[in-house]
C-alpha cells in the first residue's frame, strides 16, 4: 500500500493563475479531507467527502473547490490564487469517518503564491 | 462544539529527560483523543488514541497518554527523551454530536531535543 499520495510537493503560483492539487489513497477509504497548515495554527479542515459524489465544506473552504468522482481520487482545485493561500496542504483519509477512526495523511504540498 | 488547546507551543527537553506534551479539549460528549507526530517535511503520523476503555494508552516510539475526564486531559509523556523525538506534535480530538469523524486539532508543539 501507498497509502494516501499527493502531487506535486512544491508549487509557486503567481497571483491569480489557478491549480489542482491531487490527492489518492489505495486504502480503500470512504471519507477524504483536505486540510491546511500554517504556523502556529494547527490544521485547518478545507473541505471533506464522505464517498464519491459527495463533498462538503469544512472550517474554512473559501477560494478552493473540491471534487470525489472515484472512492480512490480527492482533488482540490484553487481558482484566483492569492498570498493568503500560501500553506501546507495536507490531505487525509480515514475508512468509515466514525468518532474513533484513525486519519491516515499524505506528505503534503507546499504552496507559494506570489 | 469541541477544541483543544495545548500548553506551550515550543518544548525544550534534554535527551534522556521526560517529555511532557499538554493536551486539554472540550467537549460536549464523550471524545476521543488522538496524538500525531510530524516530523520536518513530512505528513502527520498516529502516535496513539483513545476511544473507550483503559485510560492510560501505549503508543508507538515508547510514548504514552492517559485520558482523564475529570481534568479534561490527554496529556503525552515519554519517560526518556531521543534526539529522534525531535518533531511537532498535534493533539485532536473527534466525537462530536453528528458522531462522525471530524477531527479538531490544537495548535501544535514543537520539541526540541538538546544532547
Amino acid at each position: 500500500n501507498a497509502g494516501v499520495t499527493q502531487t506535486p510537493k512544491f508549487r509557486i503560483l503567481k497571483i491569480g493563475q489557478s491549480m489542482t492539487l491531487q490527492c489518492t489513497q489505495d486504502m480503500n477509504h470512504n471519507y477524504m479531507y483536505w486540510y491546511r497548515q500554517d504556523p502556529g495554527m494547527g490544521l485547518k479542515l478545507i473541505y471533506y467527502s464522505v464517498g464519491a459524489g459527495i463533498t462538503d465544506k469544512g472550517e474554512v473552504p473559501n477560494g478552493y473547490n473540491v471534487s470525489r468522482s472515484t472512492t480512490e481520487d480527492f482533488p482540490l482545485r484553487l481558482e484566483l490564487a492569492a498570498p493568503s493561500q500560501t500553506s501546507v496542504y495536507f490531505c487525509a483519509s480515514s475508512y468509515l469517518g466514525r468518532g474513533g477512526d484513525e486519519q491516515y495523511f499524505g506528505p503534503g504540498t507546499r504552496l507559494t503564491v506570489t | 462544539a469541541q477544541s483543544v488547546t495545548q500548553l506551550g507551543s515550543h518544548v525544550s527537553v534534554s535527551e534522556g529527560a521526560l517529555v511532557l506534551l499538554r493536551c486539554n479539549y472540550s467537549s460536549s460528549v464523550p471524545p476521543y483523543l488522538f496524538w500525531y507526530v510530524q516530523y520536518p517535511n513530512q505528513g502527520l503520523q498516529l502516535l496513539l488514541k483513545y476511544t473507550t476503555g483503559a485510560t492510560l494508552v501505549k503508543g508507538i516510539n515508547g510514548f504514552e497518554a492517559e485520558f482523564k475526564k475529570s481534568e479534561t486531559s490527554f496529556h503525552l509523556t515519554k519517560p526518556s527523551a531521543h534526539m529522534s523525538d525531535a518533531a511537532e506534535y498535534f493533539c485532536a480530538v473527534s466525537g462530536g454530536s453528528d458522531s462522525w469523524g471530524k477531527f479538531q486539532f490544537g495548535a501544535g508543539t514543537q520539541v526540541v531535543v538538546t544532547p
